[in-house]
Order: C-alpha cells, then sequence, then structure tokens
C-alpha cells in the first residue's frame, strides 16, 4: 500500500513532441506528490509537485494532473527538447514527518 | 548557496570489506536523510535525522548498516560487512526541517561491491 507505480519504464520523444509519464498509488493518505528529475550522475532534483486538492499545476513547459479518485496523475512535458533527457521519479508523501515513496522512474529521451 | 556535498563520489571494495559514506548538508538545514537508489529503481530512504537524533530507520538493514550524525551536521554511513546486493548509489539529501517536503539530494556515492 506505500508503492508508487510508474510507467512507462523509458520514453523516446521527438524534439518538440509531448512527453506523458503516468503514476498511481493506493495509499489514500498521501497528500504530497511531487515530481523530480535525475541527470547522470546527480542527485534528483525537485521537478514540480501538486497537492490533492489541485487537478492541475503548470509550471512553464511541465504539468502535472491529478485524480484524485483514480488516485492517479501524470507529467506531462510540453514541447520536449533534449536537454529534458533524464530519469523522472514520481514519488507521493504523507503527514509532514512521514517518508516520501519513489516510483522506479522513467528514463526519457528526446531525439533531435 | 552551496549543495549537498558527498564523498567519495566512488568507491570499490570487496563483499565483506567495510566502507564509509560522508555527507555534509546544506548551511541551516535541519533535517537530514540516507537513501539508497539501486540500478534501475527510485530511492529508497535507509534513515533520517532530524538534527542528530534518527526519526525512521525502519528501513536501514541494522546489522551491517549504521550511520551518524555528530553535532546535528555532517552525517557518516557505514557498511560492515558489504555484501553484493549492497551495490549501489548511496544519496544524501537536507531540508530545512521535516515538515520540509522539499529535499535538497547530494550528487550520491555509487558504490561497487565484488
Amino acid at each position: 500500500q506505500q508503492q508508487v507505480k510508474q510507467s512507462p519504464q523509458s520514453l523516446i520523444v521527438q524534439k518538440g513532441g509531448i512527453s506523458i509519464i503516468n503514476c498511481a498509488y493506493e495509499n489514500t493518505a498521501f497528500d504530497y506528490f511531487p515530481w523530480y528529475q535525475q541527470f547522470p550522475g546527480k542527485g534528483p532534483a525537485l521537478l514540480i509537485a501538486i497537492r490533492p486538492d489541485v487537478s492541475e499545476k503548470k509550471e512553464g513547459r511541465f504539468t502535472i494532473s491529478f485524480n484524485k479518485s483514480a488516485k492517479q496523475f501524470s507529467l506531462h512535458i510540453m514541447d520536449s527538447q533534449p536537454g529534458d533527457s533524464a530519469t523522472y521519479f514520481c514519488a507521493a508523501s504523507g503527514t509532514s514527518y512521514d517518508k516520501v515513496i519513489f516510483g522506479p522512474g522513467t528514463s526519457l529521451s528526446v531525439i533531435p | 548557496e552551496a549543495g549537498v556535498a558527498q564523498s567519495p563520489r566512488y568507491k570499490i571494495i570487496e563483499k565483506r570489506q567495510s566502507v564509509a559514506f560522508w555527507c555534509n548538508p546544506i548551511s541551516g538545514h535541519a533535517t537530514l536523510y540516507w537513501y539508497q537508489q539501486i540500478l534501475g529503481q527510485g530511492p529508497k530512504l535507509l534513515i533520517q535525522f532530524q538534527n542528530n537524533g534518527v526519526v525512521d530507520d525502519s528501513q536501514l538493514p541494522k546489522d551491517r548498516f549504521s550511520a551518524e550524525r555528530l553535532k546535528g551536521v555532517d552525517s557518516t554511513l557505514k557498511i560492515q560487512p558489504a555484501k553484493l546486493e549492497d551495490s549501489a548509489v548511496y544519496l544524501c539529501a537536507s531540508s530545512w526541517t521535516s515538515a520540509s517536503y522539499e529535499q535538497y539530494f547530494g550528487p550520491g556515492t555509487r558504490l561497487t561491491v565484488t
């Protein structure tokens, strides 16, 4: 019940296209859903986050969509660029003092 | 603002040997985390400190792993003795407090156990 599922495992998108990564969770106690971006040889960095009282959040080319009833959320990267090539992790957390549970990650490659 | 520092960046040891990793969090951050990231997986929390006290070590294999955060600043994570399955990247992260959802990660230490 603490698991966060993520798909696809890998994704290849043409430059200018839309990258979509989907995640699902079971634990209804989760109330914070961040996305982290990790480049090779670097630690993950917070990209964007959402709470369940909001159905969508947009920051630049990155948008999170949240479906509370389905317990699913997704990351959309519009106008994908080669510099977006990285591994993306969705995550979930409960109360302020709960641990962050990470999904298994999606390796995104944006080809010119 | 300086980021989270970790050393060494890479370490190769033989099984049954011991190894230690060091982390220096962002100045002023009270909460420090150690994660294990196995290739192809997301980070898994090993231990969380609030200042120099342990908040959560439920997933730390205590028979071989130990961690300390003396004086509430730097931290070390030790493995003794190492097993082949300990091969992973060990990430250190910090945040202002336990109530801060945003964690800042260091570059990690890649451990290979042969």
